[in-house]
């Protein structure tokens, strides 16, 4: 069965710093991926999105960026965050683009930038 | 671009009531997904609904899309604790299969 991973579960960093949040997803390939964000009191909001290795899409302009190194990899970057940059993020995977293809999603990091 | 409207933004029931949460599309929809989350954690997905009229249940959650595919309702039945929660309606936007949500619904079940 597929499963996603989503590392660390909570993170606090001071603002400036550097933020790597990794994803990885086993028991499937090629999977679409997809990196959200959700800020405390607002729905969860598209950030990055990739269909391959090496292709991201950026939904939103920002201070944050992605890679997909690997198939099953998919990472989150800042290099140098901001207040604003606190939030709940999620990353899922996607089996194939379609209608009929549910996302599903990894347990979540808590980012707390101070 | 498309929005999803979901209401109401919270709700709070004696356990053992009924309660139904809405999602309204400002387009239409051309596949509706219900999550539910608890506070500080992953989406879990619930089901997904295509066809305008269709009608979906697993275990006391029944979700149903309207004929004209723009509102889709979701329905607990019986509501016990374990129903406590985040539930998100999310749509599909442009063909990569990614997907816009709504703002979330906080149910809260008393014992």
């Amino acid at each position: 069965s597929q499963t996603i991973h989503q590392w660390p579960a909570t993170l606090v960093q001071p603002v400036g710093s550097p933020l790597s949040l990794e994803c990885t997803v086993e028991g499937t390939s090629n999977p679409n991926l997809y990196w959200y964000r959700q800020a405390a009191g607002r729905g969860l909001q598209l950030l990055f999105y990739s269909v391959g290795i090496g292709q991201i899409s950026s939904e939103v302009p920002q201070n944050l960026s992605a890679s997909r190194p690997q198939d099953r990899q998919f990472i989150l970057s800042s290099k140098k965050l901001l207040l604003s940059d606190s939030g709940f993020y999620l990353c899922a995977w996607s089996g194939r683009v379609g209608i009929n293809s549910p996302l599903h999603f990894g347990n979540g990091t808590r980012l707390t930038v101070t | 671009s498309q929005e999803l409207e979901q209401s109401p933004q919270s709700l709070i029931v004696q356990e053992g009531k009924n309660l139904t949460i809405n999602c309204t599309s400002s387009k239409t929809l051309y596949g509706l997904y219900w999550y539910k989350q608890k506070y500080g954690e992953g989406l879990i997905f619930l089901m997904m609904l295509q066809k305008g009229g269709e009608e979906k249940s697993h275990e006391k959650i029944t979700a149903k899309l309207d004929e004209k595919k723009q509102q889709s309702s979701l329905h607990i039945t019986a509501s016990q604790p374990s129903h406590a929660g985040i539930y998100l309606c999310g749509a599909p936007s442009g063909n990569t299969g990614k997907l816009i949500f709504g703002q979330g619904t906080t149910l809260q079940v008393k014992p």
